[in-house]
């Protein structure tokens, strides 16, 4: 069975600051792989995804993600983080199309903190 | 374009009373689910449909039943509530880019 693992439960980062938050999946082929935000009270939105093709892709907000088949990772990567991101931060993946079994399996989550 | 909504946003319950969430998608996606989200659990499974008239268990979907009538609706039902069932629970559609409704909050006493 597929699964996701977020080895980082908290993190805090300083405003400005880098920002890489890690995902790893365990598949036999290359699933599908999502990163999505999720802010106090909200739903989650979806950050980016990467399907096939360039390795590294770009989302909204700034955000991006490099795929690594040899790692099976797909880490999350911000340049300068604002306040405005602190959320919880999630990974899932999705097995490539199979007649009714797309479902996402979802990492358990990172918070992000930011302080001034 | 609304995208997913769900009714209600929040409720509370009584164990062993019951109540019906509602989903409803404007996008004409095939596929639509129900998670809860518990937390350190992230988000599991509960049942999904891979279209108008199908339904399928999830991860977790014991104590929950589900009917997709129309396509753009999937109903989520506790027919008898009880304290382990207190839980945020999202609905998306999709299937691979799945865009989530706002959740509805649900408390059982």
């Amino acid at each position: 069975a597929q699964s996701v693992t977020q080895p980082d439960i908290h993190i805090t980062v300083s405003e400005g600051a880098s920002l890489e938050l890690r995902c790893n999946y365990s598949y036999g082929a290359t699933p599908y792989l999502f990163w999505y935000v999720q802010s106090p009270g909200q739903g989650l939105q979806l950050l980016l995804k990467y399907f096939s093709g360039d390795t590294l892709v770009q989302g909204i907000k700034g955000f991006e993600a490099e795929f690594k088949r040899s790692q099976s990772s797909f880490n999350l990567r911000k340049p300068s983080v604002h306040w405005s991101d602190a959320a919880e931060y999630f990974c899932a993946v999705v097995a490539r199309p199979n007649f009714g079994n797309e479902k996402l399996t979802f990492g358990t989550g990172t918070r992000l903190t930011i302080i001034p | 374009n609304a995208g997913v909504t769900q009714t209600p946003k929040f409720r509370v319950l009584k164990t062993g009373q019951s109540m019906t969430l509602l989903c409803a998608q404007d996008m004409n996606h095939e596929y639509m689910y129900w998670y809860r989200q518990d937390p350190g659990m992230g988000l599991r499974l509960i049942h999904y449909s891979v279209g108008e008239g199908t339904t399928a268990k999830g991860e977790v979907p014991d104590g929950y039943n589900v009917s997709r009538l129309k396509k753009q609706n999937f109903l989520l039902g506790l027919e008898s509530a009880a304290p382990s069932q207190t839980s945020v629970y999202f609905c998306a559609s999709g299937p691979y880019e799945q865009y989530f409704g706002p959740g509805t909050r649900l408390t059982v006493t």
